[in-house]
């Protein structure tokens, strides 16, 4: 277990609205990643952060921005949600694995913008 | 453009053969590949992976194939079970760490695997 908590698990919002969505770890992992995953599009990378106030983006971050204030926790915001945002978002951060890191994954928040 | 293509998205196989799920990749940088499975409502969990001076890379029941000069890569399940079926999803990155390390990933390939 990576000690890793996504909250909300679930949310149902309206076109327009602010969300946030919080990744919480608990193993003082410096990568972390928010990925989002829909049906014919597999997983792909929003944005990701190697330390703390230290990020990137990445393939899909339009209409998305992230903080990271603290080691610990790595916040996904969408300013204006749309329902093209309706999506399942996954929080990962990196674990060694035989030498060799790996992506582990949360459970995921599953967003409804409606 | 998809740099990780994985062709099929679906497979059926009965229990106890093998299951083979292929995975195609164009980006010639990518050295490090890995195999996630995930089952509805959970998130994604490692299953396997291989690194570019490696073509083979065994364990238990998985084993992973790699052909860098096909840039085609496989993951075989021997024998398959029922709590095999699952979406798995293949994998890349340039590198296996560091402050550049992230994944680019297939559209995923949902397995069923039949009692």
């Amino acid at each position: 277990d990576a000690g890793i908590t996504q909250s909300p698990r679930h949310k149902v919002t309206e076109t327009g609205t602010p969300v946030t969505l919080r990744c919480h770890q608990t193993e003082n992992h410096r990568y972390m990643y928010w990925y989002r995953q829909d049906p014919g599009h597999g997983l792909r990378l929003i944005h990701y952060s190697y330390g703390v106030k230290d990020t990137d983006k990445g393939e899909v971050s339009d209409g998305y921005s992230v903080s990271r204030s603290k080691t610990e926790d790595f916040l996904l915001t969408l300013e204006s949600a749309t329902s093209s945002q309706t999506s399942v978002y996954f929080c990962a951060i990196t674990q060694d694995f035989s030498g060799a890191n790996v992506l582990t994954f949360g459970a995921g928040s599953r967003l409804t913008v409606l | 453009d998809q740099q990780v293509k994985q062709n099929s998205p679906s497979l059926s196989v009965q229990e106890g053969r093998i299951s083979i799920l292929n995975c195609d990749y164009t980006n010639s940088m990518f050295d490090y590949f890995l195999w996630y499975k995930k089952y509805p409502a959970e998130g994604p969990t490692f299953l396997i992976s291989i690194s570019s001076i490696k073509d083979k890379n065994e364990d238990g029941r998985f084993t992973v194939f790699l052909n860098k000069s096909a840039k085609h890569l496989s993951l075989h399940i021997v024998p398959s079970q029922p709590g095999d079926s699952a979406v798995y999803f293949c994998a890349a990155s340039e590198g296996s760490g560091g402050s550049n390390y992230k994944l680019t990933f297939g559209k995923g390939t949902l397995l069923t695997v039949n009692p």
